[in-house]
């Protein structure tokens, strides 16, 4: 099956900085998403990466905040902007393979 | 809306103490439930895909099962290795091949 690699694997920033986090599959695939995972909780979509278009977002989360790249078939990235300890979470990457969907190891991100 | 919803929120077992873990959905129109194994710090493992009610599929102590409204994650004679939290999601035909993800089952095996 795919791998999914991503980086950092954690980070402690601070509030008003941005982080922007790297995803990396080992094969081209179609489809990638990025997910959020807030402390306890179960994982939410922010956003589908689109190859060669703007990403498409999910209710309740915005370009402006989490803008999101995918310049090739393997790649994508996320950035979390202007961080608030809000936005403390684990940040998920996935894409669609042979096995369905992927996923990488995650990003714990702590904003203070 | 698409919704998913996993019961119980914990579960302590015994080694070798069976059960089964509880996931209700509703969605319109189901292109597939999934089944995830998610250990802490980690990012969530395949284990199960179910396309059409009646559809069951096993994997070592675990077995998946789908009705038209909910999914069973049958676990046999668990081992302390087993304990993780287990994720059910949802993708449906009209959602763009995004996942719904339930709250997740945390599951603990005793020695």
């Amino acid at each position: 099956s795919a791998v999914i690699s991503q980086k950092p694997s954690r980070d402690i920033c601070q509030r008003g900085t941005s982080l922007t986090i790297q995803c990396q599959v080992d094969s081209q695939v179609t489809m990638m998403f990025w997910y959020r995972q807030q402390p306890g909780q179960s994982l939410t979509l922010i956003a589908t990466a689109n190859q060669g278009s703007e990403a498409t977002y999910e209710s309740g989360f915005v370009i402006d905040k989490f803008p999101i790249s995918r310049p090739n078939l393997t790649f994508s990235t996320l950035t979390v902007s202007n961080m608030s300890p809000e936005d403390s979470s684990i940040y998920l990457c996935s894409a669609t393979t042979s096995y369905g969907y992927t996923f990488g190891s995650g990003t714990r991100l702590t904003v203070v | 809306e698409d919704q998913v919803t996993q019961s119980p929120e914990a579960l302590r077992l015994q080694e070798g103490e069976s059960s089964s873990l509880n996931c209700s959905y509703t969605v319109s129109g189901l292109r597939g439930l999934f089944w995830y194994r998610q250990d802490p710090g980690k990012g969530p493992e395949f284990l199960f895909t179910l396309y059409s009610a009646g559809e069951e599929k096993e994997k070592e102590r675990l077995k998946a099962t789908l009705t038209k409204k909910e999914s069973f994650l049958h676990i046999t004679a668990p081992k302390p290795e087993d304990s993780a939290t287990y994720l059910c999601a949802v993708q449906s035909i009209q959602g763009a091949q995004k996942l719904v993800f339930g709250q997740g089952t945390r599951l603990t095996i005793n020695p």
